[in-house]
């Protein structure tokens, strides 16, 4: 099946360093990409919406300068988290899929646990 | 308005039992699908099973299917012969065309226990 791969896994920085975190679809290519964050115990939130050479399009109540999205290729997109702090620290995970194909599911990486100190 | 609904915080079941999940969704749209993922507590979400609105039969994969009842709105999971590793997080989501970017609306999940 579709392979989506994330790095990295695990994230411990300092507070008010960056972040970026990677998310490949290695065998398919997709031409839109989610970025979700979830907290403990909790669904997942739809950050924002990426697709190949356009701007990202942000849900209500993300920050875009705080969370810097670039969807430069077909097969990766980024998401930076910038001037990161302790209450940035959560599960994100991507996914990956083919615009206008109604059956086809998205496809996730592993997610990325941040923890800011 | 939430859109898909989950009402099973948790549920239980012994090994080698069928257990339902419920899933219930709301849309004005004639055309959508829905997908089930687990997410074991390692965090990965991994695709189970599709149904498409439009599917005259229920959608079965492996162990898994899928009772889905238009007129309710509901899409319930089914897992026949329970394994120890299916205790994991299961989440309903729903694919609206009309969202532009056929984004996936989730359900809060329910954390499913697997007993020996």
């Amino acid at each position: 099946g579709a392979v989506v791969s994330q790095h990295p896994s695990w994230v411990i920085c300092k507070s008010g360093t960056s972040v970026k975190i990677e998310c490949r679809s290695l065998d398919f290519q997709a031409t839109t990409m989610f970025w979700y964050r979830q907290f403990p115990k909790q669904s997942l939130m739809l950050m924002a919406t990426s697709n190949e050479g356009s701007k990202a399009t942000y849900e209500q109540g993300v920050e875009k300068d705080k969370f810097l999205i670039n969807h430069a290729s077909l097969t990766l997109s980024t998401l930076t988290v910038t001037s990161a702090h302790p209450e940035d620290s959560s599960f994100y995970i991507c996914s990956a899929t083919v615009r206008d194909r109604v059956n086809q599911p998205q496809h996730f990486g592993d997610g990325t646990r941040l923890s800011i100190l | 308005a939430q859109k898909i609904t989950q009402t099973q915080p948790g549920m239980f079941v012994q090994e080698k039992e069928a257990v339902t999940l419920d899933c219930t969704y709301d849309t004005s749209d004639q055309s959508y699908g829905l997908f089930w993922y687990k997410q074991p507590s390692s965090g990965e979400m991994i695709f189970l099973i599709y149904q498409g609105s439009y599917d005259e039969q229920n959608a079965t994969e492996g162990r898994y299917s899928l009772n889905f009842q238009k007129a309710r709105k509901s899409a319930n999971l089914v897992i026949s012969a329970s394994q120890l590793g299916d205790s994991a997080m299961y989440f309903c989501a729903m694919r609206e065309p009309n969202t532009g970017f056929q984004k996936l609306v989730f359900g809060t999940g329910t954390r499913l226990l697997v007993s020996p």
